[in-house]
C-alpha cells in the first residue's frame, strides 16, 4: 500500500531564505507526483506536476525533483516571501487507478518578514 | 483558464438529511474525483469517475454515493448525513496523466 510522508510537519523561516520541503513514498511504481499549495480554509492550487519519466520541473522560484528509485521528491523554494506562507502538499498519482492521488500530511510553512 | 466550481462554500445540515454536493468543471476533463479533508487524517479519496456514468470507489466510500450524468458534472450524495461526515469536501478533475485541478471546497457541518 502506497504511503506518502512529508517532513517537517511545520517550518518557519525568515524572508529571503532558500528552503527545501521533503516528500517520501514507499512504492516507486508511481504514475506522477504533484505538489500543491493550500491556504487556510481554501482548496488546493497545483504548483508542479512531475511525470514518472521526468526528474524535475521548474516554475518561477519553485523547483521540484523526483527520484523514484529512492522514493523521494523535494520542493525547492528560492528567495522565500511572506506570501509563500501556506501548507504544501505532496501527492503521488497511482497507475491504473485513474491517476488517483495519495497525499502526504503536508508541511505548514511560515515565512516571517 | 482552468475552472472547477463547487455548489456551496459552506453548508449546514441536520443528521439524517440527504445532502447533495455538486462539482462542475469547464475543461472537458475525463476524470473527476471527490476527496474529504480532515485534521490529522489529510485528504482521502471517496469516489472517482473516469467517464460519464462510470464510477469507482475510493478509500472511504461508505455512506456516500455519486452521480455523473454529464461529463462536466460530478455529484456527491450523502444518503443520510451523520455527524462523522462533518468535513471539508474537495472536488478535482484531470485529463490523465495530467495535473489534478481542485475546486474551492465545501465545508459541511452536520448537526
Amino acid at each position: 500500500k502506497q504511503e506518502v510522508t512529508q517532513i517537517p510537519a511545520a517550518l518557519s523561516v525568515p524572508e529571503g531564505e532558500n528552503l527545501v520541503l521533503n516528500c517520501s513514498f514507499t512504492d516507486s511504481a508511481i504514475y506522477n507526483l504533484q505538489w500543491f499549495r493550500q491556504d487556510p480554509g481554501k482548496g488546493l492550487t497545483s504548483l508542479l506536476l512531475i511525470q514518472s519519466s521526468q526528474r524535475e520541473q521548474t516554475s518561477g522560484r519553485l523547483n521540484a525533483s523526483l527520484d523514484k528509485s529512492s522514493g523521494r521528491s523535494t520542493l525547492y523554494i528560492a528567495a522565500s516571501q511572506p506570501g509563500d506562507s501556506a501548507t504544501y502538499l505532496c501527492a503521488v498519482g497511482l497507475r491504473n487507478q485513474g491517476g488517483k492521488l495519495i497525499f502526504g500530511q503536508g508541511t505548514e510553512l511560515s515565512v516571517k518578514p | 483558464d482552468v475552472k472547477v466550481t463547487q455548489s456551496s462554500r459552506y453548508l449546514v445540515k441536520r443528521t439524517g438529511e440527504k445532502v447533495f454536493l455538486e462539482c462542475v468543471q469547464d475543461m472537458d476533463h475525463e476524470n473527476m474525483f471527490w476527496y474529504r479533508q480532515d485534521p490529522g487524517l489529510g485528504l482521502r479519496l471517496i469516489y472517482f469517475s473516469y467517464d460519464v456514468k462510470m464510477k469507482e470507489k475510493g478509500d472511504i466510500p461508505e455512506g456516500y454515493s455519486v452521480s455523473r450524468e454529464k461529463k462536466e458534472r460530478f455529484s456527491l450524495i450523502l444518503e443520510s448525513a451523520s455527524t462523522n461526515q462533518t468535513s471539508m469536501y474537495l472536488c478535482a478533475s484531470s485529463l490523465p496523466p495530467g495535473t489534478q485541478y481542485f475546486g474551492p471546497g465545501t465545508r459541511l457541518t452536520v448537526l
